[in-house]
């Protein structure tokens, strides 16, 4: 049972332009989002994060956008950068627990 | 300050042997928590550790068993290893009572087992 999804396995897009990565969950208990970006060889680095009580928060050129009636959560880069390019995961942590729950991965290319 | 590290970067094992893999957390963490990383997939919650007891654990049989030290290090022990034990072993340290559940990412231990 898949509580966290990632629906895109791969994206593709022009460098300066707007990558938009999706996210859908199943469980409303989780109360905490959060984005990780991950290069070969390396462990996830974390991005950004929301909270349940808010429907968006930006850093720099990452913005998440948190719909809870949706079940749905996206990651917005702009401008894109080649070196964006990486596996994006979204995560989600039910409320009073210490766990991450992860999607499967959204493989982002940045072309120049 | 100091990331997460872990150790070994990589390992080899037979089917039916045991391992331990280490991990040091970020200066000022107190909690670790383990994931299993198979290939193409999202990294899995194994357990975590909080002043040195296990603080939740996920679908794992008990032979993934762990440890925290007074200095906030952390082991992940696998007895009666099995094929579908290869992947990427990943510890994450965060700290109780700051920024609700941020974990921050060593580079991975990789596990073969054949």
């Amino acid at each position: 049972d898949q509580q966290v999804k990632q629906n895109s396995p791969s994206l593709s897009v022009q460098e300066g332009r707007i990558s938009i990565l999706n996210c859908d969950y199943t469980n409303s208990m989780f109360d905490y989002f959060l984005w990780y970006k991950k290069y070969p060889a390396e462990g996830p680095t974390f991005l950004i994060s929301i909270s349940s009580i808010k429907d968006k928060n930006e850093d720099g050129r990452f913005t998440v956008f948190l719909n809870k009636s949706a079940k749905h959560l996206s990651l917005h880069i702009v401008p894109s950068q080649p070196g964006d390019s990486a596996v994006y995961f979204c995560a989600a942590s039910p409320l009073n627990t210490g766990k991450l729950i992860f999607g499967q991965g959204t493989t982002l290319q940045v072309k120049p | 300050e100091t990331g997460v590290t872990q150790s070994p970067t990589h390992l080899i094992k037979t089917r039916g042997q045991q391992v331990t893999l280490r991990c040091s957390s970020q200066s000022g963490h107190n909690t670790v928590s383990w994931y299993q990383q198979a290939l193409g997939q999202g990294p899995q919650f194994i357990f975590q550790y909080y002043r040195e007891e296990e603080n939740g654990r996920g679908n794992f049989p008990p032979r993934f068993s762990g440890l925290q030290f007074p200095n906030y290090s952390s082991e992940l022990n696998v007895n009666a290893l099995e094929l579908d034990d290869s992947a990427l072993y990943l510890c994450a340290s965060s700290q109780v009572g700051s920024v609700r559940d941020t974990q921050y990412f060593g580079p991975g231990t990789r596990l073969t087992v054949l």
